[in-house]
């Protein structure tokens, strides 16, 4: 089936620090979302994408919906303690789009050092 | 407040049973969807259901079974058949198809 590969796996960085992580498919994409999720908790929206070359923020975040409609990426600026957890990228292609099923990448795991 | 109600938070299953976890909304969303988490791996689909009275396998169905009776609950059920069913569960739903998914605060689900 469908996969999406997320990259970096994990990451450990200094407070203050920018993040940058990717999501690449080997298929073509109509919408990119992007989640975050906090230990035993459920993911929560951060910044959703609908077109090639869409750029988009959320404070500190900043998602891009790539050219190619087979990648996607966000920035997080100036990290904070808070930001610690998994990103997940998550796909829909044209095909899904009426059922709404969503691809997962297998996350990133961030964690910040004050 | 709105939003999407996973119960219980914690689950535990002894060999043979079967268990049922609830998920309710009240957003008024026509799609909903239940996921399995295990660590290291992205959100793998269950079952989906755009409207009342129908659902659809996703990618890991077997063992699994799920009713939508009310628009507002779509409880999934783990049976005995699933041979490991210790995972986080998440259950998500979104107004139609091509929206965003929301979820809840999931279940986990744990093996006597």
């Amino acid at each position: 089936g469908q996969q999406l590969n997320q990259s970096p796996q994990s990451m450990f960085i200094q407070e203050g620090e920018d993040v940058s992580m990717n999501c690449t498919s080997s298929s073509i994409f109509n919408t990119w979302l992007w989640y975050k999720q906090d230990p035993g908790e459920g993911p929560v929206l951060l910044i959703a994408l609908y077109k090639a070359g869409e750029l988009t923020s959320n404070g500190r975040l900043t998602a891009q919906f790539g050219i190619t409609r087979k990648d996607s990426f966000l920035n997080i600026s100036a990290s904070i303690p808070s930001d610690v957890g998994i990103y997940f990228c998550a796909g829909q292609s044209i095909v899904s789009s009426n059922t709404g099923k969503l691809i997962f990448g297998q996350g990133t795991t961030l964690q910040v050092k004050p | 407040d709105g939003g999407i109600t996973q119960s219980p938070k914690y689950l535990f299953r002894k060999e043979g049973q079967n268990v049922t976890l609830s998920c309710e909304q009240n957003l008024n969303h026509d799609a909903m969807y239940w996921y399995r988490q295990d660590p290291g791996q992205g959100l793998r689909l269950i079952y989906y259901s755009q409207i009342v009275n129908d659902f659809q396998k996703g990618d890991i169905a077997e063992g699994y079974s799920v009713s939508r009776e009310k628009k507002e609950s779509f409880p999934l059920t783990v049976t005995s058949a699933q041979k490991n069913p210790t995972a986080f569960y998440l259950c998500a739903s979104s107004q139609q198809g091509s929206q965003p998914q929301h979820f809840g605060d999931g279940t986990r689900l744990s093996i006597l």
